[in-house]
């Protein structure tokens, strides 16, 4: 068990939908990244928030959103889902050290939301 | 961000060690390189990360010659348990992480 948490476990929707995941970073990590996995995609970095802003933006679609909210748990916004939409998304989170050795925060991932776009 | 090169796949049987080597030519100075294992369905987990030299942990260890444009996790004594993707990555500080195929380990009984 990481500490991360994700909800919802599953989700089945139509396309042209939208849904809300939602995620739990550990326990005084400030950091929240979100990740889709697709067949044909890999691991792909959507976003990223720290305290509640938003730090670093990779591959995320305009129909995306995300925001981290005072209590560190993060949401990610997905609208007018498509069929390739379906993906299981990631959710990690770190401590991210803002002093101290240069180093690589590790990243702690939870168990992931399995999106489903029929 | 560096990129990674490591095979795509690997096939062992239990019991003996494996090792996954990865390139990074363009490792920057102040990149670290970090391994991750993902089970299907499961979201990655890491397991070792080594600035140069060698680094072991009770799950693996670490190899990183001088130039650092490669490393090679070593898993001692592996079992059917093991059989997941490898992901080898290199980066500074808290950037995103850049996950390219990994290697599929196959661990054969």
């Amino acid at each position: 068990d990481s500490g991360v948490t994700q909800t919802p476990k599953h989700l089945i929707t139509a396309t042209g939908q939208r849904v809300t995941l939602r995620c739990s970073p550990r326990s005084g990590d400030l950091s929240v990244y979100w990740y889709q996995q697709s067949l044909d995609q890999g691991l792909q970095f959507l976003i990223q928030y720290y305290n509640g802003e938003e730090r670093a933006k990779g591959n995320i679609l305009e129909r995306f959103s995300a925001q981290q909210f005072p209590d560190l748990h993060s949401e990610l916004n997905l609208s007018s889902l498509e069929l390739g939409d379906s993906a299981l998304y990631f959710c990690a989170s770190s401590v991210d050290w803002t002093s101290g050795p240069r180093r690589t925060d590790t990243q702690y991932f939870g168990p992931g939301t399995r999106l489903t776009v029929l | 961000l560096a990129k990674t090169t490591q095979p795509i796949s690997m096939d062992s049987y239990e019991g003996q060690e494996v090792n996954i080597t990865c390139s990074h030519n363009n490792i920057a100075t102040n990149d670290y390189i970090t391994w991750y294992q993902q089970f299907p369905s499961q979201g990655p987990r890491f397991i070792i990360q080594g600035y140069k030299t060698k680094v072991t942990n009770e799950v693996a260890s670490l190899f990183i010659p001088a130039d650092r444009k490669s490393s090679t996790l070593s898993l001692p004594r592996v079992s059917l348990s093991d059989t997941a993707v490898y992901y080898c990555l290199v980066a500074t500080g808290n950037t995103p992480l850049v996950f390219g195929k990994g290697t599929r380990l196959s661990v054969i009984a």
